[in-house]
């Protein structure tokens, strides 16, 4: 079955240090790749994705993240962060495209400490 | 992105009520919508893709009959939950698909059941 794994329940990081959070997705052909990103009583925004092309993608906030097919890995970094980043952050999956269902991983609580 | 609204942002109803959920895109239009709810510090579960004019499809466990989906057009869809009972209560997301796999997410409505 299609899966996506964050290893990490919550990472713990202070202000100004870098951050990685990790995701792991199940190999597929196909497959388009998402972080969100979710701030208390909120919907989800959509932070990044990787559709093809380049490996690395960027958004417009400092965040990037790189798609490794032979790590199956989608890890989202960081190299300074704000208290304002802290957030629940989840990877997601959609395999073969054209269903657009995602598959979302358990969510990664990053807290950002003074 | 397209902006996706919810009403209400929140609900307090008694054990036995229904209660209903909008979710309306404000400047977008999409034939395929989902609806998902979320337990406190856990992921978003897929509770139903529904495409306008045409039935949803429910995941494995969500009662059909429980959760009404009405997607009345493309900009519009509306989530039922008849007789609601405690164990309903949970933050309910409402999402638009766009291209490539993309959603564009609702800010989420909370349901307390009393």
């Amino acid at each position: 079955a299609q899966s996506v794994t964050q290893l990490d329940s919550q990472v713990p990081v202070f202000e100004e240090a870098p951050v990685e959070l990790r995701c792991n997705y199940s190999s597929s052909v196909s497959v388009y790749l998402f972080w969100y990103v979710q701030y208390p009583n909120q919907g989800l925004q959509l932070l990044l994705k990787y559709l093809s092309g380049s490996t690395l993608v960027e958004s417009i906030n400092g965040f990037e993240a790189e798609f490794n097919k032979s790590q199956t890995s989608f890890h989202l970094r960081k190299p300074s962060v704000h208290i304002s980043d802290t957030a629940e952050y989840f990877c997601a999956a959609t395999y073969g495209g054209a269903t657009n269902k995602l598959i979302f991983g358990t969510g990664t609580l990053l807290a950002v400490q003074p | 992105g397209a902006v996706v609204s919810q009403h209400p942002s929140w609900v307090i109803c008694k054990s036995g009520t229904s209660v209903k959920i909008e979710c309306r895109s404000l400047d977008f239009q999409a034939t395929t919508m989902f609806w998902y709810r979320q337990f406190p510090k856990q992921s978003l579960m897929l509770m139903a893709t529904s495409n306008e004019g045409s039935k949803a499809t429910y995941e494995q466990g969500v009662e059909k009959d429980k959760f009404l989906i009405n997607h009345a057009s493309l900009t519009l869809s509306t989530l039922t939950v008849t007789s609601a009972h405690p164990e309903d209560s949970s933050f309910y997301i409402c999402s638009f698909a766009g291209q490539d796999g993309e959603q564009f997410f609702g800010p989420g409505t909370r349901l307390t059941v009393l």
